[in-house]
Protein backbone atom coordinates (compact mmCIF):
# COMPACT_ATOMS: atom_id res chain seq x y z
CA UNK A 1 0.00 0.00 0.00
CA UNK A 2 0.67 3.79 0.01
CA UNK A 3 0.77 5.67 3.41
CA UNK A 4 3.29 8.78 4.71
CA UNK A 5 3.19 8.77 8.16
CA UNK A 6 3.35 11.71 10.59
CA UNK A 7 3.25 12.35 14.60
CA UNK A 8 -0.38 13.63 15.56
CA UNK A 9 1.08 16.21 17.76
CA UNK A 10 4.05 18.26 18.24
CA UNK A 11 4.79 21.39 20.70
CA UNK A 12 7.45 23.82 20.92
CA UNK A 13 7.95 27.77 22.41
CA UNK A 14 8.27 30.91 20.78
CA UNK A 15 11.65 31.37 19.01
CA UNK A 16 12.66 27.40 19.22
CA UNK A 17 13.12 24.78 16.53
CA UNK A 18 10.98 21.83 15.99
CA UNK A 19 11.12 19.26 13.33
CA UNK A 20 8.46 17.33 12.14
CA UNK A 21 9.32 14.12 10.74
CA UNK A 22 7.58 11.99 8.07
CA UNK A 23 8.69 8.35 7.13
CA UNK A 24 6.68 6.65 3.89
CA UNK A 25 5.67 3.54 2.60
CA UNK A 26 5.70 3.68 -1.05
CA UNK A 27 7.15 3.73 -4.09
CA UNK A 28 7.06 4.93 -7.62
CA UNK A 29 6.94 8.80 -6.32
CA UNK A 30 8.99 11.54 -7.60
CA UNK A 31 9.65 14.06 -4.28
CA UNK A 32 7.51 14.84 -0.98
CA UNK A 33 5.79 18.13 -0.62
CA UNK A 34 4.74 19.91 2.59
CA UNK A 35 2.05 21.64 3.02
CA UNK A 36 0.09 24.06 5.85
CA UNK A 37 -3.16 23.90 7.33
CA UNK A 38 -4.50 26.71 9.98
CA UNK A 39 -7.46 25.89 11.77
CA UNK A 40 -10.34 26.20 9.43
CA UNK A 41 -8.32 26.99 5.88
CA UNK A 42 -7.32 25.80 3.24
CA UNK A 43 -3.85 23.98 2.84
CA UNK A 44 -1.42 26.56 1.04
CA UNK A 45 2.37 24.84 -0.41
CA UNK A 46 5.34 25.14 1.84
CA UNK A 47 8.26 23.24 0.13
CA UNK A 48 8.99 20.50 -2.38
CA UNK A 49 11.90 17.89 -2.28
CA UNK A 50 12.65 16.39 -5.71
CA UNK A 51 16.28 14.99 -4.56
CA UNK A 52 17.74 14.18 -1.29
CA UNK A 53 19.08 16.67 0.72
CA UNK A 54 17.90 20.23 2.56
CA UNK A 55 15.86 22.47 0.60
CA UNK A 56 15.68 25.82 2.71
CA UNK A 57 13.11 28.72 1.90
CA UNK A 58 13.52 30.98 4.68
CA UNK A 59 12.57 30.09 8.13
CA UNK A 60 11.39 26.64 6.86
CA UNK A 61 13.75 24.34 5.62
CA UNK A 62 12.68 20.64 3.91
CA UNK A 63 14.58 17.08 4.32
CA UNK A 64 14.45 13.95 1.90
CA UNK A 65 16.23 11.43 2.25
CA UNK A 66 14.75 8.37 -0.29
CA UNK A 67 17.29 5.69 1.19
CA UNK A 68 15.61 5.98 5.00
CA UNK A 69 12.57 6.72 3.44
CA UNK A 70 12.02 9.23 5.48
CA UNK A 71 11.76 13.13 5.29
CA UNK A 72 11.46 15.97 7.86
CA UNK A 73 10.10 19.57 7.91
CA UNK A 74 12.52 22.24 10.09
CA UNK A 75 10.34 25.26 11.43
CA UNK A 76 12.86 28.01 12.98
CA UNK A 77 12.62 30.73 14.95
CA UNK A 78 9.29 29.52 15.72
CA UNK A 79 6.32 32.23 16.16
CA UNK A 80 3.11 32.08 17.26
CA UNK A 81 1.65 32.11 13.65
CA UNK A 82 2.95 29.27 12.97
CA UNK A 83 0.67 27.06 15.22
CA UNK A 84 -1.13 25.00 12.52
CA UNK A 85 -1.16 21.47 11.20
CA UNK A 86 1.66 20.51 8.45
CA UNK A 87 1.29 17.46 5.97
CA UNK A 88 4.13 15.34 3.88
CA UNK A 89 2.56 14.62 0.54
CA UNK A 90 3.56 12.66 -1.99
CA UNK A 91 3.05 13.25 -6.12
CA UNK A 92 2.82 10.49 -8.75
CA UNK A 93 4.03 10.94 -12.34
CA UNK A 94 1.06 11.76 -14.84
CA UNK A 95 1.66 8.43 -16.65
CA UNK A 96 1.09 6.52 -12.66
CA UNK A 97 -1.95 8.37 -12.49
CA UNK A 98 -0.44 11.62 -11.56
CA UNK A 99 -2.13 11.39 -7.66
CA UNK A 100 -1.04 13.26 -5.30
CA UNK A 101 -1.74 11.80 -1.21
CA UNK A 102 -0.94 13.02 2.06
CA UNK A 103 -0.14 12.18 5.02
CA UNK A 104 -2.79 12.21 8.43
CA UNK A 105 -1.02 15.74 9.43
CA UNK A 106 1.19 17.22 12.58
CA UNK A 107 -0.69 19.59 14.60
CA UNK A 108 1.46 22.02 15.68
CA UNK A 109 1.12 23.80 18.88
CA UNK A 110 3.57 27.12 19.84
CA UNK A 111 3.41 28.27 23.15
CA UNK A 112 4.29 31.66 24.38
CA UNK B 1 -7.38 35.92 -9.59
CA UNK B 2 -9.97 33.77 -7.83
CA UNK B 3 -7.95 30.49 -7.91
CA UNK B 4 -9.82 27.70 -7.01
CA UNK B 5 -13.77 28.41 -6.12
CA UNK B 6 -16.11 25.94 -4.97
CA UNK B 7 -19.63 26.02 -3.75
CA UNK B 8 -21.43 25.76 -1.76
CA UNK B 9 -19.18 26.56 1.47
CA UNK B 10 -21.82 25.24 3.73
CA UNK B 11 -24.55 22.00 3.26
CA UNK B 12 -26.78 20.65 5.55
CA UNK B 13 -28.49 17.33 4.06
CA UNK B 14 -30.78 14.41 5.24
CA UNK B 15 -29.50 10.89 4.98
CA UNK B 16 -30.60 9.79 1.32
CA UNK B 17 -30.47 13.29 -0.68
CA UNK B 18 -28.22 13.84 -3.23
CA UNK B 19 -26.36 16.77 -3.96
CA UNK B 20 -22.92 17.46 -6.23
CA UNK B 21 -20.41 20.07 -4.68
CA UNK B 22 -19.26 22.35 -7.72
CA UNK B 23 -15.09 23.34 -8.39
CA UNK B 24 -13.40 25.32 -10.92
CA UNK B 25 -10.25 26.53 -11.17
CA UNK B 26 -8.99 29.42 -13.45
CA UNK B 27 -5.43 28.48 -13.66
CA UNK B 28 -5.25 26.36 -16.44
CA UNK B 29 -4.63 23.12 -14.76
CA UNK B 30 -4.73 19.73 -16.45
CA UNK B 31 -4.45 18.01 -12.72
CA UNK B 32 -7.80 18.27 -10.12
CA UNK B 33 -8.48 16.27 -7.00
CA UNK B 34 -11.33 15.76 -4.54
CA UNK B 35 -10.55 15.25 -0.82
CA UNK B 36 -12.04 14.90 2.48
CA UNK B 37 -11.06 15.88 5.90
CA UNK B 38 -12.01 14.41 8.76
CA UNK B 39 -10.50 15.15 12.37
CA UNK B 40 -7.46 13.24 12.76
CA UNK B 41 -7.67 11.64 9.36
CA UNK B 42 -5.61 14.33 7.78
CA UNK B 43 -6.26 14.51 4.01
CA UNK B 44 -7.50 11.58 1.64
CA UNK B 45 -7.94 11.83 -1.89
CA UNK B 46 -11.62 10.62 -2.85
CA UNK B 47 -11.21 11.11 -6.80
CA UNK B 48 -8.96 12.66 -9.02
CA UNK B 49 -8.39 13.52 -12.81
CA UNK B 50 -5.36 14.37 -14.48
CA UNK B 51 -6.79 15.95 -17.45
CA UNK B 52 -10.39 16.54 -19.36
CA UNK B 53 -11.85 13.55 -19.48
CA UNK B 54 -9.97 10.96 -17.25
CA UNK B 55 -10.99 10.23 -13.81
CA UNK B 56 -9.59 7.88 -11.21
CA UNK B 57 -10.26 6.53 -8.31
CA UNK B 58 -8.22 7.38 -4.90
CA UNK B 59 -7.82 6.40 -1.82
CA UNK B 60 -11.77 6.45 -0.47
CA UNK B 61 -13.99 6.89 -3.36
CA UNK B 62 -17.02 4.71 -2.23
CA UNK B 63 -20.39 6.60 -2.12
CA UNK B 64 -18.74 9.32 -4.25
CA UNK B 65 -18.75 10.38 -8.73
CA UNK B 66 -16.95 12.62 -10.25
CA UNK B 67 -17.71 14.47 -13.20
CA UNK B 68 -14.81 16.36 -15.12
CA UNK B 69 -16.78 18.72 -17.28
CA UNK B 70 -14.12 20.39 -19.32
CA UNK B 71 -10.60 21.43 -18.06
CA UNK B 72 -12.31 24.00 -15.89
CA UNK B 73 -14.26 21.92 -13.82
CA UNK B 74 -14.59 19.10 -11.58
CA UNK B 75 -17.54 18.37 -9.76
CA UNK B 76 -18.10 15.83 -7.04
CA UNK B 77 -21.39 13.99 -5.88
CA UNK B 78 -23.30 12.18 -3.32
CA UNK B 79 -26.19 9.97 -4.75
CA UNK B 80 -27.02 9.15 -1.68
CA UNK B 81 -25.72 11.08 1.20
CA UNK B 82 -24.86 8.99 4.91
CA UNK B 83 -23.79 10.00 8.23
CA UNK B 84 -20.49 8.82 7.13
CA UNK B 85 -20.20 11.52 4.71
CA UNK B 86 -20.34 14.26 6.93
CA UNK B 87 -17.08 16.02 6.47
CA UNK B 88 -14.65 18.60 5.37
CA UNK B 89 -14.53 18.65 1.40
CA UNK B 90 -11.76 20.39 -0.44
CA UNK B 91 -11.34 20.81 -4.30
CA UNK B 92 -7.18 21.17 -5.42
CA UNK B 93 -5.44 21.37 -8.69
CA UNK B 94 -2.31 21.18 -10.50
CA UNK B 95 -0.09 21.69 -13.07
CA UNK B 96 0.95 17.87 -14.53
CA UNK B 97 4.57 18.36 -13.80
CA UNK B 98 5.32 16.75 -10.58
CA UNK B 99 7.04 19.17 -7.94
CA UNK B 100 4.48 22.06 -8.81
CA UNK B 101 2.56 23.02 -6.08
CA UNK B 102 -1.29 21.95 -5.63
CA UNK B 103 -4.33 25.46 -4.54
CA UNK B 104 -7.05 24.06 -2.58
CA UNK B 105 -10.45 25.80 -2.91
CA UNK B 106 -11.91 26.88 0.85
CA UNK B 107 -13.49 23.85 1.49
CA UNK B 108 -16.98 22.79 1.85
CA UNK B 109 -18.24 21.84 5.38
CA UNK B 110 -20.78 18.71 4.56
CA UNK B 111 -23.38 18.04 7.70
CA UNK B 112 -25.72 14.63 6.91
CA UNK B 113 -28.22 14.19 9.70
Amino acid sequence: GQSLEQPSEVTAVEGAIVQINCTYQTSGFYGLSWYQQHDGGAPTFLSYNALDGLEETGRFSSFLSRSDSYGYLLLQELQMKDSASYFCAVRFRYNQGGKLIFGQGTELSVKP
Amino acid sequence: NAGVTQTPKFQVLKTGQSMTLQCAQDMNHNSMYWYRQDPGMGLRLIYYSASEGTTDKGEVPNGYNVSRLNKREFSLRLESAAPSQTSVYFCASSNRAVGTEAFFGQGTRLTVV
